[in-house]
């Protein structure tokens, strides 16, 4: 079984600050991890994800997400938050070594960045 | 402009009513899938199809049929045994189901029950 848990359900933020979006998961093997952001009414924009190799990972508009395997942990970071990066963020999960496996989301948090 | 596209983007339904989701991509990929999201619920898998003519349930079938006989094409059809169909729906796909590829989603369609 694969899980995902997003333990915010609302981050807030000062435009400018750094942010950081949690998500701890849970696979019987090995992790694939993914960062979607849905804007509302809209469909899952892929941001960044964690195959293997090098722990901190960096993907669209700025974001970067560090894999933590002692702590299951693949946290979502920013050095500097915009207004415009306000949206609902989920964390996903598939397991690399089940053979074949569909990917597992969290609820959501939801991110909101003040002016 | 290749992508995923679901219609329609509002749809209404009466009680006891079927109702049949569109869902077409044009990136070539095996796999697709159905999702369904509800407030403060993330989102919850209702079929998924690793290649044409194959489907598997998801966590939340009851209620729901789909059909796989095109690789571009993977309607979902809400029946009238869903007890509480209102939702937002969001079809997906990616290249396959065994590799490290991300899945890309379409626009959604909201269903409400009237």
């Amino acid at each position: 079984a694969q899980s995902v848990a997003q333990p915010e359900d609302q981050v807030n933020v000062a435009e400018g600050n750094p942010l950081t979006v949690k998500c701890t998961y849970s696979v019987s093997g090995n992790p694939y991890l993914f960062w979607y952001v849905q804007y509302p009414n809209r469909g899952l924009q892929f941001l960044l994800k964690y195959i293997t190799g090098d722990n901190l990972v960096k993907g669209s508009y700025g974001f970067e997400a560090e894999f933590n395997k002692s702590q299951t942990s693949f946290h979502l970071k920013k050095p500097s938050a915009l207004v415009s990066d306000s949206a609902l963020y989920f964390c996903a999960v598939r397991d690399r070594d089940s053979g074949y496996s569909t990917l597992t989301f969290g609820k959501g948090t939801m991110l909101l960045v003040s002016p | 402009d290749g992508g995923i596209t679901q219609s329609p983007k509002y749809l209404f339904r009466k009680e006891g009513q079927n109702v049949t989701l569109s869902c077409e991509q044009n990136l070539n990929h095996d796999a697709m899938y159905w999702y369904r999201q509800d407030p403060g619920q993330g989102l919850r898998l209702i079929y998924y199809s690793q290649i044409v003519n194959d489907f598997q349930k998801g966590d939340i079938a009851e209620g729901y049929s789909v059909s796989r006989e095109k690789k571009e094409s993977f309607p979902l059809t809400v029946t009238s045994a869903q007890k509480n169909p209102t939702a937002f729906y969001l079809c997906a796909s990616s290249k396959s189901t065994v590799t490290n590829t991300e899945a890309f989603f379409g626009q959604g369609t909201r269903l409400t029950v009237v």
